[in-house]
């Protein structure tokens, strides 16, 4: 089975940090993705990768900004963050031909 | 801009019975369209795929398509307490989902009651 990894689970961090969320897959997929899940809102894009060195920005890209030097990883990087980026982000990868595989998720609170 | 239209529910179905979910997308040029499970506190998990017009069965889960309607469907048969969850569509203008992202409804949160 695929696996995609997110390096944190739950983290916490003060307004105006830089946070860098990471993601790495293992399965050699092109496509990655960045998600954030919110109540009431539900999955939203925030970017997307279909290779190396390469980001697409999706629905919500405002605030982000993202990082993919390797195939298996893909991070998000919150330039300053700020406490409406308080959130569940979901990191996904997939080949052209099938759905998604998430990561098991980040729950980011900013304080 | 893309939508999904899903009913948030809850949706309370009698254990053994069909549970019937439902999804409207905006877009008609969408090809491919999927179902996800997300219990609580955990990631979407995909459970169908859809790409062509008709049903797609897999176990207890049937999937229908009807891009006319724009409309696509979950069924799930003899429904288990361990059915309950959210269930979330997805929809992408692209073959496979991969060139653009999916788009999600907001899920329909299912309550199988024993």
């Amino acid at each position: 089975d695929v696996k995609v990894t997110q390096s944190s689970r739950y983290l916490v961090k003060r307004t105006g940090e830089k946070v860098f969320l990471e993601c790495v897959q293992d399965m050699d997929h092109e496509n990655m993705f960045w998600y954030r899940q919110d109540p009431g809102l539900g999955l939203r894009l925030i970017y997307f990768s279909y290779d190396v060195k390469m980001k697409e920005k999706g629905d919500i890209p405002e605030g982000y900004s993202v990082s993919r030097e390797k195939k298996e990883r893909f991070s998000l990087i919150l330039e300053s963050a700020s406490t409406n980026q308080t959130s569940m982000y979901l990191c996904a990868s997939s080949l052209q031909a099938d759905g998604y595989t998430f990561g098991s998720g980040t729950r980011l609170t900013v304080v | 801009q893309k939508e999904v239209e899903q009913n948030s529910g809850p949706l309370s179905v009698p254990e053994g019975a069909i549970a019937s979910l439902n999804c409207t997308y905006s877009d008609r040029v969408s090809q491919s369209f999927f179902w996800y499970r997300q219990y609580s506190g955990k990631s979407p998990e995909l459970i169908m795929s859809i790409y062509s017009n008709g049903d797609k069965e897999d176990g207890r889960f049937t999937a229908q398509l009807n891009k006319a309607s724009q409309y696509v469907s979950l069924l799930i048969r003899d429904s288990q307490p361990s059915d309950s969850a959210t269930y979330l569509c997805a929809v992408s203008a692209y073959s496979g989902g991969g060139a653009d992202g999916l788009t999600f409804g907001k899920g329909t949160h299912l309550i199988i009651q024993p």
